[in-house]
Order: structure tokens, then C-alpha cells, then sequence
């Protein structure tokens, strides 16, 4: 299957800076990313749809100016959490759809990134 | 709207015996269905997917599903349980739409040797 990579893994921080999250498909391109936030022993939270070239389309309730969000190539999406504060700490993935026919809609997840603010 | 539900926070099992993770689902048109494991601080891996044609999908690691539209369920089985089994359950459902896939809340499986 296709292959995405996320970056960094684990990452602390002090509470005001922002941290940036990375996520690659490395073998496939992708026109969607999506971005997801994971509470412990919580399901997936579908924060953003990332597309390339074009303007992140936010959930209801996330925050545009907390959460940005960039698709400048058909492999790489951003995820930037703004002047950090604790309750952002949390787990975030990305995950990118298989592009190619047949199109069902099959995603491929990075690996996650732990953020912990301090 | 779609959406997904998973029944059961928790399922054990005992290692060698048949296991079963309950999920429905609700979609308008024809639903597009996925199930996807998470390990420990881990990203989502994919299981397997049910799209069309037969109802009974083989995915990965020996797991199968049942599609039963009648009953608007996809459940996840598996013959005989593994300890390695044990780890976090996603079923997930879009439409035929480019809508993004909605998951459920996650059933936790734990394989007791």
C-alpha cells in the first residue's frame, strides 16, 4: 500500500511557541491530506481537509488561526499549532487518499505526532 | 449524514478463539466501508475495505468482514485470536460522494493468552 509519512513523532514544547507537523505521501501524489486530532481513548476528530493548492476547508469548531494549515505540493501538508497552550497537547494524524482509480476513498494514515505542551 | 457506530468500548477474548468487533453504519446511497487498526501511539492501518461484490471481505493479518445491508452492519471477525490481535478497532464509512471517511468511536480488543 501506499505510504505516508509524519514528522516529527513526539514533540514538547513551551506554552506560546508554535510547532509545525509534517506530512508526506512518499510514493503516491495527493491532491487531499486530512488532518486528524486523537484525545487518549478517543476516536478520530476530523479537524481539516487539506488540498493542494487551495485553502484548508476547517471543521466546525477548529480554529483557523490556531491550526494552519498548507498543501503547497501534492506531497507535502502542514499542520502549524499557533502560540501552543496546554490543551492542545494531544495526538495528531494525517492521513492521504489514494488518488488513483478506483477511487474509494481509501486512506493511508501517517504514523502521528504526540504534541505535548508544557 | 453518515455515521458509525461501535457498540462495544471493549471486547476480550480469550487467544485461539473467534473473535467478533460490531460496527453499523448509516449512509445515504451505497456505503463505502473500512476497517482499521491502531496500535499504541501509532498511526491507522488498513484492514480491509468492503465496496462492492461479495459481502464476506479477507483483509489483513487473517480478519474478515460481513457486509449486511439489510442490517446496516459490517462486522469484523476473525477465526481464531491472536495476543498481537489486541490493540485499538476503527470501522469507517463514507458515501459514494467525495465526502471524508467518519469514524466510529473505536472498540478496543484485548486478547488474553
Amino acid at each position: 500500500g501506499a505510504v505516508v509519512s509524519q514528522h516529527p513523532s513526539w514533540v514538547i514544547c513551551k506554552s506560546g511557541t508554535s510547532v509545525k507537523i509534517e506530512c508526506r505521501s512518499l510514493d503516491f501524489q495527493a491532491t487531499t491530506m486530512f488532518w486528524y486530532r486523537q484525545f487518549p481513548k478517543q476516536s478520530l476528530m476530523l479537524m481539516a481537509t487539506s488540498n493542494e493548492g487551495s485553502k484548508a476547508t476547517y471543521e466546525q469548531g477548529v480554529e483557523k488561526d490556531k491550526f494552519l494549515i498548507n498543501h503547497a505540493s501534492l506531497t507535502l501538508s502542514t499542520l502549524t499549532v499557533t502560540s501552543a497552550h496546554p490543551e492542545d497537547s494531544s495526538f495528531y494524524i494525517c492521513s492521504a487518499r489514494w488518488p488513483h482509480y478506483p477511487n474509494t476513498g481509501e486512506l493511508f494514515f501517517g504514523e502521528g505526532s504526540r504534541l505535548t505542551v508544557l | 449524514a453518515q455515521s458509525v457506530a461501535q457498540p462495544e468500548d471493549q471486547v476480550n477474548v480469550a487467544e485461539g478463539n473467534p473473535l467478533t468487533v460490531k460496527c453499523t453504519y448509516s449512509v445515504s446511497g451505497n456505503p463505502y466501508l473500512f476497517w482499521y487498526v491502531q496500535y499504541p501511539n501509532r498511526g491507522l492501518q488498513f484492514l480491509l475495505k468492503y465496496i462492492t461484490g461479495d459481502n464476506l471481505v479477507k483483509g489483513s493479518y487473517g480478519f474478515e468482514a460481513e457486509f449486511n445491508k439489510s442490517q446496516t452492519s459490517f462486522h469484523l471477525k476473525k477465526p481464531s485470536a491472536l495476543v498481537s490481535d489486541s490493540a485499538l478497532y476503527f470501522c469507517a464509512v463514507r458515501d459514494a460522494g467525495n465526502t471524508p471517511l467518519v469514524f466510529g468511536k473505536g472498540t478496543r480488543l484485548s486478547v488474553i493468552a
